[in-house]
């Protein structure tokens, strides 16, 4: 069964260091997602991409996070200079139609990439 | 603006009997409704969902679940629960471009 992949699972990090996390979605899907889950908390929404751009992000989504999606398999999501708060759970989600209204689809999750930020 | 509240952060119950986690939303729109389950360790795996199709909602593993308009309610049951339904549940409304995730309820399962 298809999946969406994460990598790594686990990352240590200094703060101000930059990090990238990997996520391959499953190959027919349109839409790609990044949420996050601090430890103990709700998970949040980042960003949302689709046509090669962003097309919703939060507000926790600034300046120091970026999204791309270099060679048509992988989405990346950039952290620029890390901060002790970034520390979470990031997961990655792809779906064949939007995740949001009016199409709601069904939103497929990797297993998450750990970061944490010493 | 849509969001979601799980009424219950924490349930336990025996191996055997019935479980029910509770979520109310709120919706500007005819909303979309998913419940997820996050094992340990584990990625998030859509149980089921309500998309204004049927009300009673038929999901994996003995799930379903129950669209109540007057209620502003989204609940999860099960008849019986197993062991290995221990986890955490993430009632979910769909936003305008993404999706809201509620606090979730860690549900354990004793023998």
């Amino acid at each position: 069964e298809p999946e969406v992949t994460q990598t790594p699972s686990h990352q240590v990090t200094q703060m101000g260091q930059e990090v990238i996390l990997r996520c391959v979605p499953i190959s027919n899907h349109l839409y790609f997602y990044w949420y996050r889950q601090i430890l103990g908390q709700k998970v949040e929404f980042l960003v949302s991409f689709y046509n090669n751009e962003i097309s919703e992000k939060s507000e926790i989504f600034d300046d120091q996070f970026s999204v791309e999606r270099p060679d048509g398999s992988n989405f990346t999501l950039k952290i620029r200079s890390t901060k002790l708060e970034d520390s979470a759970m990031y997961f990655c989600a792809s779906s064949p139609i939007g995740g949001g209204l009016p199409n709601t689809g069904e939103l497929f999750f990797g297993e998450g990439s750990r970061l944490t930020v010493l | 603006a849509q969001s979601v509240t799980q009424l219950d952060s924490h349930v336990s119950v025996s191996e055997g009997t019935p479980v029910l986690l509770r979520c109310n939303y709120s919706s500007s729109y005819s909303p979309s409704l998913f419940w997820y389950v996050q094992h340990p360790n584990k990625g998030l795996q859509l149980l089921l969902k309500y998309t204004s199709a049927a009300t009673l909602v038929k999901g994996i593993n003995g799930f379903e679940a129950e669209f109540k308009k007057s209620e502003t309610s989204f609940h999860l049951t099960k008849p019986s629960a197993h062991m290995s339904d221990a986890a955490e549940y993430f009632c979910v409304v769909s936003g305008v471009r993404d999706m809201r995730f509620g606090a979730g309820t860690r549900l354990t399962v004793k023998p």
